[in-house]
């Protein structure tokens, strides 16, 4: 079974300044893919990133990047320049590839709150 | 072009009583899947569905909950004899094909209250 470990409850984080946030997983399945999702306090799920276990460069998608450390089983999402509209809860996830196994598996979650 | 849909966004029920929550997915979208999120919790997997057939409902209490994706029509999460445990988010997410190779798009959520 999957398992995602995010181990950060809640950071502050000022305005402008680059955070990474901690996400380790834990399978022994070979394909998967790992995802990051932005939760504001309205309530919507925000798809941010995505990496898949075979991808060789770690995955950018504008201010967000994902640092992947296959040995380490951690994917890291970095938020550069930090805005205020960045406050919100975060999630890591993963999916395996094998058939019947495609659930994503979410982690607890970190809230971000960033200081003007 | 038009994201998954939930209705409806709120939902309040008294125990006892059944709950019926509906899930449009992204038009051409073939794979739903359902999720619950408890009050400051991340969000559980409950049911996988393509067209007509669940995929994996292991993550579904076997009793008062079941799901469907018909050929035609939204997906429905049914929930009878509700119970104020119930009280949750729900989730839709759909995808065009199998996760991890694409990207699962979620809906608002609908937000149950057992009164």
């Amino acid at each position: 079974a999957q398992k995602i470990t995010q181990t950060q409850p809640g950071m502050f984080v000022q305005e402008k300044e680059a955070v990474t946030l901690d996400c380790t997983y834990d399978t022994s399945d070979p394909s998967y893919g790992l995802f990051w999702y932005k939760q504001p306090s309205s309530g919507e799920m925000i798809f941010l990133i995505y990496q898949g276990s075979y991808d060789q460069q770690n995955a950018t998608e504008g201010r967000y990047s994902l640092n992947f450390q296959k040995a380490r089983k951690s994917a890291n999402l970095v938020i550069s320049a930090s805005q205020l509209g960045d406050s919100a809860m975060y999630f890591c996830a993963m999916s395996l590839a094998n058939f019947g196994n495609e659930k994503l598996t979410f982690g607890t979650g970190t809230r971000l709150t960033i200081i003007p | 072009n038009a994201g998954v849909m939930q209705n409806p966004r709120h939902l309040v029920r008294r125990r006892g009583q059944e709950a019926r929550l509906r899930c449009s997915p992204v038009k051409g979208h073939s794979h739903v899947y359902w999720y619950r999120q408890l009050p400051e919790e991340g969000l559980k997997f409950m049911v996988y569905l393509q067209k007509e057939n669940i995929i994996d409902e292991s993550g579904m209490p076997k009793e008062r909950f079941s799901a469907e994706f018909p050929k035609e029509g939204p997906s429905i999460l049914r929930i009878q004899q509700v119970v104020r445990g119930d009280s949750a988010a729900y989730f839709c997410a759909s995808s065009p094909s199998r996760s991890p190779d694409y990207e699962q798009y979620f809906g608002p959520g609908t937000r149950l209250t057992v009164t």
